[in-house]
């Protein structure tokens, strides 16, 4: 159980395009989900955690207009780049955790973000 | 801000070698994760430690805590082209989000 599936798994836009993806817990309901970017060869760097139905708490020096994130239901997080530009070529993943606690993390496969 | 040292960074061995990686902290955490991730895809859980002292084993990997719950540290045993990877040391303390350490790429040469 506690499978995270991330749609889409690879995007590439064109620069000053938005970008939504979308996280979403396939057997359990996840309370909260998080937003972590990895560049290559790199390790991964919270971006934000959100509650069901609350505003996301955004990590120090992550634009929150830039990177919007709505958790609207208990099974569904996205994540949209907005007017995204080459440097925000990363990937991208989520993970859901049952709890606002200190619960276990369940991640996604990851998405892989290419902007030109 | 809770930091998690990873090293070494980068590992190439032969196979049959035996490898240890450290993860090292001046924070405590509650518990510590150790993940392996390959090219392209999310980070998979192999273990969680929570008690200091405490050791587990996944076949080939022996993971330990630290006594003070500030550094772990995972060790494979004859290690195999199949470990390739990226190992991730993550940390949590209280209700905090996990905090990732940089990770060790690691290369077993068959």
């Amino acid at each position: 159980g506690a499978v995270v599936s991330q749609h889409p798994s690879r995007v590439i836009c064109k620069s000053g395009t938005s970008v939504k993806i979308e996280c979403r817990s396939l057997d359990f309901q996840a309370t909260t989900m998080f937003w972590y970017r990895q560049f290559p060869k790199q390790s991964l760097m919270l971006m934000a955690t959100s509650n069901e139905g609350s505003k996301a708490t955004y990590e120090q020096g992550v634009e929150k207009d830039k990177f919007l994130i709505n958790h609207a239901s208990l099974t569904l997080s996205t994540l949209t780049v907005t007017s995204a530009h080459p440097e925000d070529s990363s990937f991208y993943i989520c993970s859901a955790s049952r709890t606002s606690g200190p619960d276990t993390q369940y991640f996604g496969p990851g998405t892989r973000l290419t902007v030109l | 801000t809770q930091l998690l040292e990873q090293s070494p960074q980068f590992l190439s061995i032969q196979e049959g070698e035996n490898l240890t990686v450290y993860c090292n902290s001046s924070s405590v955490f509650s518990s510590l994760q150790w993940y392996r991730q390959e090219p392209g895809e999310g980070p998979v859980l192999l273990v969680t430690v929570v008690t200091g002292g405490e050791v587990k084993k996944l076949k080939r990997l022996t993971f330990q805590f630290g006594d003070a719950r500030k550094d772990s540290s995972l060790h494979i045993t004859a290690a195999q082209p199949g470990d390739t990877g990226l190992y991730l040391c993550a940390g949590r303390s209280g209700n905090t989000p996990l905090v990732f350490g940089k990770g060790t790429r690691l290369s077993v040469i068959a």
